[in-house]
């Protein structure tokens, strides 16, 4: 089965400073899809970017990009000019490519705070 | 107009007590989750459906019971609530193609508190 590691419970970053947030996960498949979500405090899940993992090019939205490193069985997220508004947990998930297996494998997710 | 909705948004009730959350969707899509998220905001899947058909069960107690009418709605039954059962209840939806990445559009969650 596959499961995703956050090792940062906590995280806090200056406004307008870059922060990276961590995640692993392990899987022995070579196909997949990885997810970062972000949930503030209404508590409403919010697709933040994707990655398909058979594609070499790290993804970027805006002011958020990731780090991924197949090999290695990692994917960070790194937020850049950060907000306030970006203040809340961030949850990387897991998705399989097998057809009808659609559910997400959560990590424990990490909180951000911004600072003023 | 609003992609997945859940109703009750809160819910407070006894130990032992049946209760039901509803979902629906009006994406059009053909997949439908059940997620619990604990009170250390673990999240984990519980259930999927897909046009109807139960896909996925992830080793939940018998007290659930998901029950989807049609492919646009996806309802949990609970029996006889235990303490444990007090989480957030979200549902999701997606689209079900294959070579897709089918992204999962979720509801505003349901606060269940057992007391």
């Amino acid at each position: 089965a596959q499961t995703v590691t956050q090792s940062q419970p906590e995280m806090s970053v200056q406004e307008a400073e870059t922060v990276t947030l961590s995640c692993t996960y392990d899987t022995s498949e070579s196909d997949y899809y990885l997810f970062w979500y972000k949930q503030p405090p209404s508590r409403q899940m919010i697709l933040v970017i994707r990655q398909e993992a058979y594609k070499q090019q790290n993804a970027t939205e805006n002011r958020f990009s990731v780090n991924f490193q197949k090999a290695a069985k990692s994917f960070s997220l790194k937020i850049s000019d950060s907000q306030l508004g970006d203040a809340a947990m961030y949850f990387c998930a897991y998705k399989t490519s097998n057809f009808g297996n659609e559910k997400l494998t959560f990590g424990t997710g990490t909180r951000l705070t911004i600072i003023p | 107009d609003t992609a997945v909705s859940q109703t009750p948004k809160y819910l407070v009730t006894q130990m032992g007590n049946d209760k039901s959350i509803k979902c629906e969707q009006n994406l059009g899509h053909d997949t439908m989750y059940w997620y619990k998220q604990d009170s250390k905001k673990f999240l984990k899947i519980m259930f999927s459906y897909n046009n109807k058909e139960l896909i996925i069960n992830e080793t939940v107690p018998n007290r659930f019971s998901p029950k989807s009418p049609d492919k646009a709605h996806l309802n949990l039954h609970i029996n006889s609530l235990e303490l444990g059962d007090s989480a957030v209840y979200f549902c999701a939806s997606s689209p079900l193609t294959s070579g897709g990445y089918n992204e999962q559009f979720f509801g505003p969650g349901t606060r269940l508190t057992v007391l």
